[in-house]
């Protein structure tokens, strides 16, 4: 298996723009999760979904910020407008997950945004 | 928060001594993980201890938990430069919400 894959790697963007971050889950796995780390607050979880459905957004920072998981294979984040503050690594994380306890997570290579 | 907290931030130490980072924690948990991330890349799960266990070993690392004082530490024995990184832990809640609570992290650094 690919592992976890993100796209882009890396992503450079003016303020107001939309950004779309792509991520493809572990065949199988049927949670995901999109965290968003940075040197100033560490890793935070955003949102994560069990079989396609969201089932906590409430670390979505503000409503500029979306989630869809449209199938098992694919989901995306977007962020629009973005802003300078959006700044920062995103990964991606698959598991399986079958009520608790919980188990590993398997993380992707990251989206590094910035927004200028 | 049920975030855990690791201490210390970050420590340096030579190749060949050995490093242990501590983690607490606040809720009851099924288990407790620990992952590692180099930098610029993404985490990477390294070893699980259940509640039920109090040390669980793995190569050249080992873990303790004590569920009393909810805290846990990651040791590793004769460090290498290559393990430099950061180690995050991360609990399972008993209630609640099926993801992992990730702590702040610790900074290693092993220099040559």
């Amino acid at each position: 298996d690919a592992g976890v894959i993100q796209s882009p790697r890396h992503e450079v963007t003016e303020m107001g723009q939309e950004v779309t971050l792509r991520c493809k889950p572990i065949s199988g796995h049927n949670s995901l999760f999109w965290y968003r780390q940075t040197m100033m607050r560490g890793l935070e979880l955003l949102i994560y979904f069990n079989n396609n459905v969201p089932i906590d957004d409430s670390g979505m920072p503000e409503d500029r910020f979306s989630a869809k998981m449209p199938n098992a294979s694919f989901s995306t984040l977007k962020i629009q407008p973005s802003e300078p503050r959006d700044s920062a690594v995103y990964f991606c994380a698959s598991t399986l997950t079958q009520g608790k306890p919980l188990y590993e997570q398997y993380f992707g290579p990251g989206t590094r945004l910035t927004v200028t | 928060s049920q975030q855990g907290e690791e201490d210390p931030q970050a420590l340096s130490i030579q190749e060949g001594e050995n490093a242990t980072m501590n983690c607490s924690y606040k809720t009851s948990i099924n288990n407790l993980q620990w992952y590692r991330q180099n930098s610029g890349r993404g985490l990477v799960h390294l070893i699980l201890i259940r509640s039920n266990e109090r040390e669980k070993h793995s190569g050249r690392l080992r873990v303790t938990l004590d569920t009393s004082k909810k805290s846990s530490s990651l040791l590793i024995t004769a460090s290498r430069a290559a393990d430099t990184a950061s180690y995050f832990c991360a609990t399972d809640p008993r209630e609640g919400a099926n993801n992992l609570f990730f702590g702040t992290g610790t900074r290693l650094t092993v220099i040559p």
